[in-house]
């Protein structure tokens, strides 16, 4: 059964910092993974897919990696804004099931 | 990517009734699913809902409590039935696959409170 884990569960840095996360999942035979963001009380925001066959992907300042074999990916933001403050979750998917798998997230404050 | 609204954006309930929530999308999906996310916690799949026959469910999930209709390939609805404190929750509905290697797009999620 896969299972998909995010550390640290919550982050606090400074305005202007850049900063990671992490999200690491047990079962390598993945299709793809995909980022999100989930404002309070709200749904969910695609930010990046990643397929299995790629190493990275970009958006703006966010930058998501994938190492398959090691059965990590992470969510690098560069330059972070008030605005970035929000809940992210990582979600796999695997070959032949579009069952979206989810970690536990990881809540992140910037401080002004 | 597609724009999916849901309705009720939010309802405070009573308990033992039933709520049925709506999810509509702006163009033709493949798959639909269900969601749930329990208070502080991450979300877990309730089914995907078939067009034209019986959702799927996962394991810990009954048709009888959560039953699903997808009449066409861009309206679904979930009813939670019966209800209890429990099954306070968000409820979120998401579509796929896009074109862009099975993408999932999600709506903004129907906040239920159970008293």
């Amino acid at each position: 059964k896969q299972e998909v884990t995010q550390i640290p569960a919550a982050l606090s840095v400074p305005e202007g910092e850049n900063l990671v996360l992490n999200c690491s999942f047990t079962d390598s035979a993945i299709y793809n993974l995909q980022w999100f963001r989930q404002d309070p009380g709200k749904g969910l925001t695609s930010l990046l897919l990643i397929q299995s066959s790629q190493r990275e992907q970009t958006s703006g300042r966010l930058n998501a990696s994938l190492d398959k074999s090691s059965g990590r990916s992470t969510l690098y933001i560069a330059a972070s804004q008030p605005g970035d403050s929000a809940t992210y979750l990582c979600a796999v998917t695997l070959f032949g099931n579009e069952k979206l798998t989810f970690g536990t997230g990881t809540r992140l404050t910037i401080i002004p | 990517s597609a724009v999916i609204s849901q309705k009720p954006s939010r309802d405070i309930c009573q308990r033992g009734t039933s709520l049925t929530i709506q999810c509509q999308v702006d163009s033709q999906v493949t798959m639909m699913f269900w969601y749930r996310q329990q208070p502080g916690q991450s979300l877990t799949l309730i089914a995907t809902a078939n067009q034209g026959s019986e959702a799927t469910y996962e394991s810990g999930f009954v048709i009888d409590k959560f039953p699903i209709s997808r009449p066409n390939l861009t309206f679904s609805t979930l009813t939670v039935s019966n209800m209890s404190p429990e099954d306070s929750s968000i409820y979120l509905c998401s579509v796929g696959p896009s074109g862009r290697g099975n993408e999932q797009f999600f709506g903004p999620g129907t906040r239920l409170t159970v008293l």
